[in-house]
């Protein structure tokens, strides 16, 4: 199961929005609303922002939505706080009990 | 509150095994399957396995089979990640973490020189 595509890099000005795509196939992103996306701090442990492709956890601000067309699902980070500067990941279930992460966006805020 | 609590840094000699515990407490152990995560210096993360706790089913990710035992003591709602055989790659942080990835150990770092 090779590591989902994402971009390596994405950056915005304080107040603009960035978009991350995360493509995979018809056997993992594609095929199943199970896409969750997690921000990393340098040096902290994953926090997962949105799961089940659109929904976000209780604390998570409505600037962090996802969603997903086909096999390439996204995230997009809108109104980009300073805070916000980070590594995302993308994660999809990808059949069989098995799953399998994205390679990782780094965003950096202006 | 829900916690995952992880065994220490270890540091192994290639060709060595290691076993990392992670003590979970605060929800309905077998109600929440477990992630096993690892991240080497500097790269991204990388699944490994899942545990579900119900009935001690595993699955691993294919470049992992033959390598990877995951297991749990039900009696103290502990789950373990043992990695065998193990190479210079293999240095990484190695996370649990719950279904739905809401809920992270605190990662143990594991070398091999």
């Amino acid at each position: 199961q090779s590591a989902l595509t994402q971009p390596p890099s994405a950056s915005g000005s304080p107040g603009q929005s960035v978009t991350i795509s995360c493509t995979g196939t018809g056997s993992d992103v594609g095929g199943y609303n199970s896409v969750s996306w997690c921000q990393q701090h340098p040096g902290k442990a994953p926090k997962v922002i949105i799961y089940q492709v659109t929904k976000r956890p209780s604390g998570v601000p409505d600037r962090f939505s996802g969603s997903k067309s086909g096999n390439t699902a996204s995230l997009t980070v809108s109104g980009l706080q300073a805070d916000d500067e980070a590594d995302y990941y993308c994660f999809s279930y990808a059949g069989k009990n098995n799953y399998v992460f994205g390679s990782g966006t780094k965003v950096t805020v202006l | 509150q829900v916690l995952l609590v992880q065994s220490g840094a270890e540091v192994k000699e290639p060709g060595a095994s290691v076993k990392i515990s992670c003590s979970t407490s605060g929800y309905t152990f077998k109600n929440y399957y477990i992630h096993w995560v690892r991240q080497a210096p500097g790269q991204g993360l990388e699944w490994m396995a899942i545990l579900n706790p119900s009935g001690g089913d595993t699955s691993s990710a294919q470049s992992f089979q033959g390598r990877v035992t995951i297991s749990m003591d039900t009696s103290t709602t502990t789950v373990y990640m043992e990695l065998n055989s193990l190479r210079f790659e293999d240095t990484a942080i190695y996370y649990c973490a719950l279904a739905g990835l809401d809920y992270w150990g605190q990662g143990t770092l594991v070398t091999v020189p």
